[in-house]
């Protein structure tokens, strides 16, 4: 029962290079999430998908694309890195049934961008 | 829009003692709230949810209580475990039309250690 799984677990970049942040879960989810954890900052949305073939910006989108070709994948690309970036990075998914909503988190992704 | 306020830690309490973090929140509608824990190193896990007010949300001896009142959602544990310490967060998430819900918004969260 894998969940949700993120990769990598660590990453390090260079400014302006790129990389995609792979997220996959098995439970059938609709709906998918990427957020990003900085210190005092608590979490925050960069983008969400409620189904495949469908993506809306969150809280911090800039510098940030999405795409969700199948249900089960859901990746993050940076485009052009920059050290405002260095994050945690955490996927989310859940049902879009009510009640049965409850988000479920991958282990993270630690990014730093020289 | 909408917004979570948490207790600031860290807070550092002894084993057996008493804990309670403080979250309050502003929504424009009737949010469900949740209290997620994550352990060193590791993803966000859901600690316990309520749906609505007065609803009690409890699970691993942790209960927090929906008050639409003082729009609030405080934590807490009567005797905690060095195995709590942790970070904690508060949250709250919006229904959409369909009644589902899936955007989270955060409180900053709040750093217990647990000391023997």
């Amino acid at each position: 029962n894998a969940g949700v799984t993120q990769t990598p677990k660590f990453q390090v970049l260079k400014t302006g290079q790129s990389m995609t942040l792979q997220c996959a879960q098995d439970m059938n989810h609709e709906y998918m999430s990427w957020y990003r954890q900085d210190p005092g900052m608590g979490l925050r949305l960069i983008h969400y998908s409620v189904g495949a073939g469908i993506t809306d910006q969150g809280e911090v989108p800039n510098g940030y694309n999405v795409s969700r070709s199948t249900t089960e994948d859901f990746p993050l690309r940076l485009l052009s890195a920059a050290p405002s970036q260095t994050s945690v990075y955490f996927c989310a998914s859940s049902h879009g049934v009510a009640g049965k909503n409850i988000q479920y988190f991958g282990a993270g992704t630690r990014l730093s961008v020289l | 829009g909408d917004s979570v306020t948490q207790m600031e830690g860290p807070v550092t309490l002894s084993e057996e003692a008493f804990l309670t973090i403080n979250c309050t929140y502003t929504a424009t509608g009737y949010p469900s709230l949740f209290w997620y824990v994550q352990y060193p190193g590791e993803g966000l896990q859901l600690l316990l949810k309520a749906t609505k007010a007065d609803d009690k949300g409890s699970n691993k001896g942790f209960e927090a209580t929906y008050r639409k009142e003082t729009t609030s959602f405080h934590l807490e544990k009567g005797s905690v475990q060095v195995s709590d310490s942790a970070v904690y967060f508060c949250a709250l998430s919006e229904r959409n039309s369909g009644g589902s819900n899936y955007k989270l918004t955060f409180g900053k969260g709040t750093l217990l250690t647990v000391n023997p």
